[in-house]
């Protein structure tokens, strides 16, 4: 079977730095994304990770370790809109298959 | 910017009728996904179609159906639908790798 994990919920500070993380096992792997979830809304694209290391974008940033089965977005200069679900997806080895983890509830307090 | 459409926003069913769920993508993508999303276990992946009346099983297929007879339009049909299957459903389409999401349509079936 596959398995995603990520913290259920984070509280963190306007302002401040949150980092969110993401261990997986599955049987395949193509890649790795990040998608933000606003509630009652679509998810949307945050990022992807193929290679290990670190890819940034504004404030946001992810890094992966494909051999530590690892994965972590990092949130700077936290503003209120970003409290929202971050879901942890795993692309599986053939299409575009993807595997969710349960998504971390962030909540961002001033 | 990527359209993905959904037929609609909520939807009260009787157990027993039959459910179609539809979505539309003006993007001319190639790959189409129906997910339903609970709490506590992420987006779980129902069905998958790679092309024109191509379909994929995903994790949970048991109780749904699809068709895609046009490209830009992928159907998830719920034969007779159970309490059970109450949730949130999202359609989402790629063409290299990012998967672009609908709205969701939030059904309760009685």
């Amino acid at each position: 079977g596959q398995n995603i994990d990520q913290p259920t919920e984070m509280t963190a500070t306007e302002g401040a730095i949150v980092q969110i993380n993401c261990t997986y096992q599955t049987s395949g792997f193509n890649g790795l994304f990040w998608y933000q979830q606003h509630a009652g809304e679509a998810p949307t694209f945050l990022s992807y990770n193929v290679l290990d290391g670190l890819e940034e974008k504004g404030r946001f940033s992810s890094f992966l370790s494909r051999s530590k089965g690892y994965s972590y977005l990092l949130l700077k200069e936290l503003q209120m809109k970003d409290s929202a679900s971050y879901l942890c997806a795993v692309e599986m080895e053939y299409g575009n298959k993807l595997v969710f983890g349960a998504g971390t509830i962030l909540r961002v307090k001033s | 910017d990527v359209k993905v459409t959904q037929s609609s926003r909520y939807l009260v069913k009787r157990t027993g009728e039959k459910v179609f769920l539809e979505c539309v993508q003006d993007m001319d993508h190639e790959n189409m996904f129906w997910y339903r999303q609970d709490p506590g276990l992420g987006l779980r992946l129902i069905y998958f179609s790679y092309d024109v009346k191509m379909k994929e099983k995903g994790d949970i297929p048991e109780g749904y159906s699809v068709s895609r007879e046009k490209k830009e339009r992928f159907s998830l049909i719920l034969e007779s639908a159970s309490t059970n299957q109450t949730s949130m459903y999202l359609c989402a389409s790629s063409s290299l790798y990012t998967q672009y999401f609908g709205p969701g349509t939030r059904l309760t079936v009685l």
